[in-house]
C-alpha cells in the first residue's frame, strides 16, 4: 500500500518570503500522480498543484511550484512571495496512475499547518 | 467554488442514531468519492461510486453505507453512530473515473456525535 509522509506538522513564513513544505511517499509503482491540496480555515479542500510522475518537468502554478525527485520519492511544495491568504493546512496526496478497477482514490499525508506572519 | 455541493453543512446528533449525508457532483462528473477527515485518522478514503456502481472501498465501517442514484447524486448513510464518528465528511467528484481525472472537493459536512 502507498503511504504519504509529511514530516513538518507546522511551519511559519514571513509575508513575501519563500517557504518549502516537504512530502515523501512510498510506492512500488513507476507511474502515478502527486497533488498538493490546501485547506484554509473554511475547511474547503482546494487543489493547488498536480504532478504526473512520468513528466520530468516540475509543475508550477503561479507562485506555487514543486520539486519532484522521483528516485528519492520526494515531492516538496515551494510557495514564493507568501501572502496572508496562503495560511492554511497543506496536504500532499498520492494517486495511482492506472487502476484496472477504475478507482483512483487519493492517499493523503497528515498535513502541514502553514502560518504566514505579517 | 468547486461545483460540488454537500448538505447539510453541519449535523449534530446523538450516539446510536442514523444520519444521511448528501452530495451532488459537478455537472457531468460520473465519479463520486467519499472521504472522512478526523483529528486522529487524518483524511481517509471511504468509498467510490462511478455512474451508479460501487468501484472501490477503503476504510469504511460496516455501519456505513453509500449509494449513487441515477441523477448521479450520492448519499452516505452512517448508522449506530459513535462518538468516534465525529468528523468532517467530504465528497469529491471527477469526470469519468479516468486516469487523468482530478478530484474536486465539496465543502464538507461536519458531523458531531454527542
Amino acid at each position: 500500500a502507498q503511504t504519504v509522509t509529511q514530516s513538518q506538522p507546522e511551519m511559519s513564513v514571513q509575508e513575501a518570503e519563500t517557504v518549502t513544505l516537504s512530502c515523501t511517499y512510498d510506492t512500488s509503482e513507476s507511474d502515478y500522480y502527486l497533488f498538493w491540496y490546501k485547506q484554509p480555515p473554511s475547511r474547503q479542500m482546494i487543489l493547488v498543484i498536480r504532478q504526473e510522475a512520468y513528466k520530468q518537468q516540475n509543475a508550477t502554478e503561479n507562485r506555487f511550484s514543486v520539486n519532484f525527485q522521483k528516485a528519492a520519492k520526494s515531492f516538496s511544495l515551494k510557495i514564493s512571495d507568501s501572502q496572508l491568504g496562503d495560511a492554511a493546512m497543506y496536504f500532499c496526496a498520492y494517486r495511482n496512475f492506472y487502476s484496472g478497477a477504475g478507482s483512483y482514490q487519493l492517499t493523503f499525508g497528515k498535513g502541514t499547518k502553514l502560518s504566514v506572519i505579517p | 467554488d468547486s461545483g460540488v455541493t454537500q448538505t447539510p453543512k453541519h449535523l449534530i446528533t446523538a450516539t446510536g442514531q442514523r444520519v444521511t449525508l448528501r452530495c451532488s457532483p459537478r455537472s457531468g462528473d460520473l465519479s463520486v468519492y467519499w472521504y472522512q477527515q478526523s483529528l486522529d485518522q487524518g483524511l481517509q478514503f471511504l468509498i467510490q461510486y462511478y455512474n451508479g456502481e460501487e468501484r472501490a472501498k477503503g476504510n469504511i465501517l460496516e455501519r456505513f453505507s453509500a449509494q449513487q442514484f441515477p441523477d448521479l447524486h450520492s448519499e452516505l448513510n452512517l448508522s449506530s453512530l459513535e462518538l468516534g464518528d465525529s468528523a468532517l465528511y467530504f465528497c469529491a467528484s471527477s469526470p469519468g473515473g479516468g486516469q487523468a481525472d482530478t478530484q474536486y472537493f465539496g465543502p464538507g459536512t461536519r458531523l458531531t456525535v454527542l
